[in-house]
């Protein structure tokens, strides 16, 4: 079957760095992205891990293990505007075809 | 540049009406896709288009129908609506069928009662 998890909530302050997780279990893996999502928004694109290691933009840094199935969003200096969903979307084969995971609710307090 | 927009953003139904959500993108882009968002749960594919004239069910696709008619346009049509159909729908696309990003619209809050 296909699962991806990812905990529900999570609370960081301003300023500091927070790790979101994201793991998952499906066939045909061929990548994975992490997208953004403000209240009552449009998800949007923010990083993408086909090979193992860590793909750095910005404050914004994601990391992939393939063997582990397992991959993290980092956020480094956080700001309020962080104050979003953040998901997980593992790519299935060679197609546009997204198994999304839940959604991580994160809160930046100040 | 609009990106990809959806038309309406709410509509209330009641039980057994039919309606369309519109979806267009100007970025002639090739693939085409309609997903429902629901609490605790992740983004779900209903129906995706490669191209004018293709399309293909997703994982959800019972009581929805779609057509590509055109590169821009792919609308979604719910032909019976039930409370189940309660959901948050965006359409997304992508440049090429292989790969990329998605773009997601705004979205559309259907209620159905």
């Amino acid at each position: 079957g296909q699962n991806i998890d990812q905990p529900t909530e999570m609370t960081a302050t301003e300023g500091a760095i927070v790790q979101i997780n994201c793991t998952y279990q499906t066939s045909g893996f061929n990548g994975l992205f992490w997208y953004q999502q403000h209240a009552g928004e449009a998800p949007t694109f923010l990083s993408y891990n086909v090979l193992d290691g860590l793909e750095e933009k910005g404050r914004f840094s994601s990391f992939l293990s393939r063997s582990k199935g397992y991959s993290y969003l980092l956020l480094k200096e956080l700001q309020m505007k962080d104050s979003a969903s953040y998901l997980c979307a593992v790519k299935r084969g060679y197609g546009q075809n997204f198994v999304f995971g839940p959604g991580t609710r994160l809160s930046v307090l100040p | 540049n609009a990106g990809v927009t959806q038309t309406p953003k709410f509509q209330v139904l009641k039980t057994g009406q039919s309606m369309t959500l519109q979806c267009a993108q100007d970025m002639n882009h090739e693939y085409m896709s309609w997903y429902r968002q629901d609490p605790g749960m992740g983004l779900r594919l209903i129906h995706y288009s490669v191209g004018a004239g293709i399309t293909d069910q997703g994982e959800v696709p019972n009581g929805y129908n779609v057509s590509r008619s055109t590169t821009e346009d792919f609308p979604l049509r719910l032909l019976s609506a039930a409370p189940s159909q309660t959901s948050v729908y965006f359409c997304a696309s992508s440049y090429s069928r292989y790969t990329g990003e998605l773009f997601f619209g705004e979205g559309s809050r259907l209620t159905v009662l």
